[in-house]
């Protein structure tokens, strides 16, 4: 099976900060990965898919890259509705995983 | 606009059995594929099962195999999760979640998950 580790696991940032949380695969998936922003008590939203191709309906300010086994999330610049957690997945074969998740709090 | 609700959760004994359902709306519920994902009390996500949208495909995560059982019914829009052998690791709040596709492994919509209990 395919491991994702996320880091860092928890960060802390002020609004207009500018955040990156980096997912490594065990395996090249080549561009085969998700991001997901879950806020408490909420479903989670999917962002980004094919590791850099923006969902519809998700801020300009989410943006996504890499390729193989090395991918990061930014956020450009933080917005309060922005503190949550952030999960990669890959998508390259089954089993499907998760990276443990990345928790965004408030500085 | 897609809804998906899903029922069936409470509480069962180790060694128990629970059928979860997914009733989803606002979408052509038989091109897509469908797949379960879990989360445990202040856990992370884990991704449990996937059936293609006609049903000729199933996956299983390695925790689940050969005790879980996707299906779905495109008649009645409605996928499935037969869970057998129970065990109280599989406490957790099981969610249905549409595939962007057929089979591309994203999730694009979700439900709000039904919690499933395994205790004694």
């Amino acid at each position: 099976d395919i491991q994702l580790t996320q880091s860092p696991s928890f960060l802390s940032a002020s609004v207009g900060d500018r955040v990156t949380i980096t997912c490594r695969a065990s395996q090249g998936i080549s561009s085969y990965l998700a991001w997901y922003q879950q806020q408490p008590g909420k479903a989670p939203k999917l962002l980004i898919y094919t590791a850099s191709t923006l969902q519809s309906g998700v801020p300009s300010r989410f943006s996504g890259s890499g390729s193989g086994t090395e991918f990061t999330l930014t956020i450009s610049s933080l917005q309060p509705e922005d503190f949550a957690t952030y999960y990669c997945q890959q998508v390259d074969s089954y089993p499907l995983t998760f990276g443990g998740g990345t928790k965004v709090e408030i500085k | 606009q897609v809804q998906l609700v899903e029922s069936g959760g409470g509480v069962v004994q180790p060694g128990g059995s629970l059928t979860l359902s997914c009733a989803a709306s606002g979408f052509t519920f038989s091109g897509y594929g469908m797949h379960w994902v879990r989360q445990a009390p202040d856990k992370g996500l884990e991704w449990v099962a996937f059936i293609r949208y006609d049903a000729s495909n199933k996956y299983y995560g390695d925790s689940v195999k050969g005790r879980f059982t996707v299906s779905r019914d495109n008649a009645k829009n409605t996928v499935y999760l037969q869970m057998n052998n129970l065990g109280t690791a599989d406490t957790a709040v099981y969610s249905c979640a549409k595939d962007k596709g057929s089979s591309t492994g994203s999730f694009d919509y979700w439900g709000q998950g039904t919690l499933v209990t395994v205790s004694s």
